[in-house]
């Protein structure tokens, strides 16, 4: 079945610094992926759609200049948290469309901001 | 919007024992639905999905649902369950429309002890 490579699977920062997390359709290509964001022990939240080529459209709360999402080719996704500070620690979550419309989902990168 | 609603947080059995995981939608004129699976610091793994036909949907591991438009259900069953299904399961709805991503409820943790 189709793959959807996350990385990392884990990082950890300090409190000010950026982290790029990168998303990957490896067998096939993705036109529009989606970032989740995880709390422990709760559901996943949309945070942005991504669209290869366009800018990302981001859900209602969710701060586009601290949240950067670029979606530069038909297989890569990338999110890049700026400034990032503790609040921002998180399991991170991108799913990418498939050309029949199913979503397939990557492994998660785990973020923890010292 | 749509919306999904997973009225149970927390569901403890016993190994061997029946579960049923109920989930909840919103209705709208088209739905589609999933179940995932996600195990500890891992991503999600899709059980099974209803997007046309029959209303009874079997998927992996044994877990089936049953898609009822007049009750806004789609429950997740398994006759019998075992140590290794322990993990937060997942009910999510979409309208499949293009670049619509999927909406999750807020979990239930399955906890199966001897």
């Amino acid at each position: 079945g189709a793959v959807v490579s996350q990385h990392p699977s884990r990082v950890i920062c300090k409190s000010g610094t950026s982290v790029k997390i990168e998303c990957r359709s490896l067998d096939f290509q993705a036109t529009t992926m989606f970032w989740y964001r995880q709390f422990p022990k709760q559901s996943l939240m949309l945070m942005a759609t991504s669209n290869e080529g366009s800018k990302a459209t981001y859900e209602q709360g969710v701060e586009k200049d601290k949240f950067l999402i670029n979606h530069a080719s038909l297989t890569l996704s990338t999110l890049t948290v700026t400034s990032a500070h503790p609040e921002d620690s998180s399991f991170y979550i991108c799913s990418a469309r498939g050309h029949t419309g199913e979503l397939f989902f990557g492994e998660g990168s785990r973020l923890t901001v010292l | 919007a749509q919306s999904v609603t997973q009225l149970d947080s927390q569901v403890p059995v016993f190994e061997e024992a029946p579960v049923e995981l109920r989930c909840n939608y919103s209705s709208s004129v088209s739905v589609y639905l999933f179940w995932y699976v996600q195990y500890p610091n891992q991503g999600l793994q899709l059980l099974l999905k209803y997007l046309s036909g029959s209303t009874l949907v079997k998927g992996i591991n044994g877990f089936e649902a049953e898609f009822n438009k007049s009750q806004t259900s789609f429950h997740l069953r398994k006759p019998s369950v075992h140590i290794s299904d322990t993990a937060e399961y997942f009910c999510a709805v979409t309208d499949n429309q293009a670049g619509t991503a999927l909406i999750f409820g807020k979990g239930t943790t399955l906890s199966v002890s001897s």
